[in-house]
């Protein structure tokens, strides 16, 4: 399977604190995605990071990709009770167009 | 900001009976997809549509899903005869290109009796 799996399944902490999600995946892949997932909503593209990228920010989001481990991480820095969410890995392989394979995802409680 | 929208958001229908999922993607994009989510479950890939055809589908995707394009607008996912296992939400999504930036719809939820 070339579908992402992200641990840990769940994350709660404080406000204030960081959270780092985990991605592992089996194949080759084009580029790797980080989605968020409110409760009953669509999915919100956060930032993607290319196969011959090693490390990509985008405001309070930090995303490392290490092809060699065939993993990825998502850093949030100083985390908000609105950062509350699941958040989901997805890869993307060279021959498709477009198609994503997701993981499990990771639900993430920030308390104030 | 333009957004990808989905009608109707809930739909609950008996076995058996066909359902129409429709979707407005963000209008100058090309490439078009219908994702689906059981409930706890992985997102799972459906079909992709570009240029007016499919150009890839899952297993998921057997004879009793079609989608369309009927005008320079909608984009719509048809089950013809609908099990109790296509109880999901599904998710319209949109991209100017490929591989990149997927776009999401709210999705619609179908609930089948």
């Amino acid at each position: 399977s070339q579908q992402g799996e992200e641990d840990p399944q769940a994350l709660s902490i404080q406000e204030g604190e960081n959270a780092t999600m985990n991605c592992s995946y089996k194949t080759s892949i084009n580029n790797l995605q980080w989605y968020r997932q409110n409760s009953g909503r669509g999915l919100v593209h956060l930032i993607l990071i290319r196969s011959n990228e090693r490390e990509k920010h985008s405001g309070r989001l930090r995303v490392t990709l290490d092809t060699s481990k065939k993993s990825s991480s998502l850093l949030i820095t100083a985390s908000r009770a609105a950062d509350t969410a699941s958040y989901f890995c997805a890869t993307t392989r060279g021959s498709t167009l477009g198609r994503l394979y997701f993981g499990r995802g990771t639900q993430l409680t920030v308390w104030p | 900001e333009p957004e990808v929208t989905q009608t109707p958001s809930h739909q609950v229908t008996q076995m058996g009976q066909e359902v129409i999922l429709r979707c407005v993607p963000i209008s100058n994009h090309l490439y078009f997809y219908w994702y689906r989510q059981i409930l706890g479950q992985k997102v799972e890939f459906l079909v992709s549509f570009y240029n007016n055809e499919i150009s890839e589908k899952s297993e998921i995707f057997d004879d009793q899903f079609s989608v369309e394009r009927p005008d320079g607008s909608n984009f719509t996912l048809k089950i013809r005869s609908t099990k109790l296992e296509d109880s999901a939400m599904y998710f319209c999504a949109s991209s100017s290109l490929t591989p990149g930036e997927l776009f999401f719809g709210e999705g619609s939820r179908l609930t089948v009796l």
